[in-house]
């Protein structure tokens, strides 16, 4: 089955700082690859995802990530940290059981922004 | 576009009751998913429907979990009895059919069990 592993469970960061959040994939098929964000008492919503197209993928809020094959990586990055980007950040894998899609996550990172 | 709803918002409950919880998806949408969220944890697949077929429910306790998908539109998620450990959040998300479709999300029932 494919998976998904995020590094650091928590992240913080300066208001203006770079935010990079990493996802490492394990998949033995071209994966397709999405990052959600989950902000306080609110459902999953969709960043940005990556289906074989341009490796470089833009997202909403100025989030993008860059699909790296012989890294296996997925990683999220934004130049300038909001205050507003201060959520949780899940990465997941489209894995294929025959002609049904699972979607699989990884644990998440927390996002804290600092004034 | 009307997103996916989800009822209740919270739900209380003591160990050994029973509890429901109900999704509405997307208008369209084939595949449903119920994820349970256990706190500081990335959402784990309960089971997937394509329409109203189950296609997934290898991690689903079947011993007190139990999900039907009624005309392939709306869903009901059944805990009976319900465990301390069952205490998390519930998504329900929909999409179409396909790999590499987005999953669309409500905004989940948080269950504590007391």
């Amino acid at each position: 089955a494919q998976s998904v592993t995020q590094l650091g469970s928590h992240v913080s960061v300066s208001e203006g700082a770079l935010v990079l959040l990493r996802c490492n994939y394990s998949s033995s098929v071209p994966p397709y690859l999405f990052w959600y964000v989950q902000y306080p008492n609110q459902g999953l919503q969709l960043l940005l995802k990556y289906t074989s197209a341009a490796t470089l993928v833009k997202g909403i809020n100025d989030f993008e990530a860059e699909f790296k094959k012989s890294e296996t990586s997925f990683h999220l990055t934004k130049p300038s940290a909001h205050m507003s980007d201060a959520a949780e950040f899940f990465c997941a894998v489209s894995d294929s059981g025959g002609s049904n899609y699972k979607l699989t996550f990884g644990k998440g990172t927390l996002l804290t922004v600092n004034p | 576009e009307a997103g996916v709803a989800q009822s209740p918002r919270y739900k209380i409950i003591e160990k050994r009751q029973s509890v429901a919880f109900w999704c509405n998806p997307i208008s369209g949408h084939a595949t449903l998913y119920w994820y349970q969220q256990i706190l500081g944890q990335g959402p784990k697949l309960l089971i997937q429907f394509q329409n109203n077929g189950v296609v997934d429910d290898s991690q689903l306790p079947k011993d007190r979990f139990s999900a039907e998908r009624l005309k392939g539109v709306d869903s009901t998620l059944k805990i009976q009895p319900a465990k301390l450990e069952d205490s998390a959040v519930y998504l329900c998300a929909s999409s179409l059919r396909g790999r590499g479709t987005e999953a669309f999300f409500g905004q989940g029932t948080r269950l504590t069990v007391v």
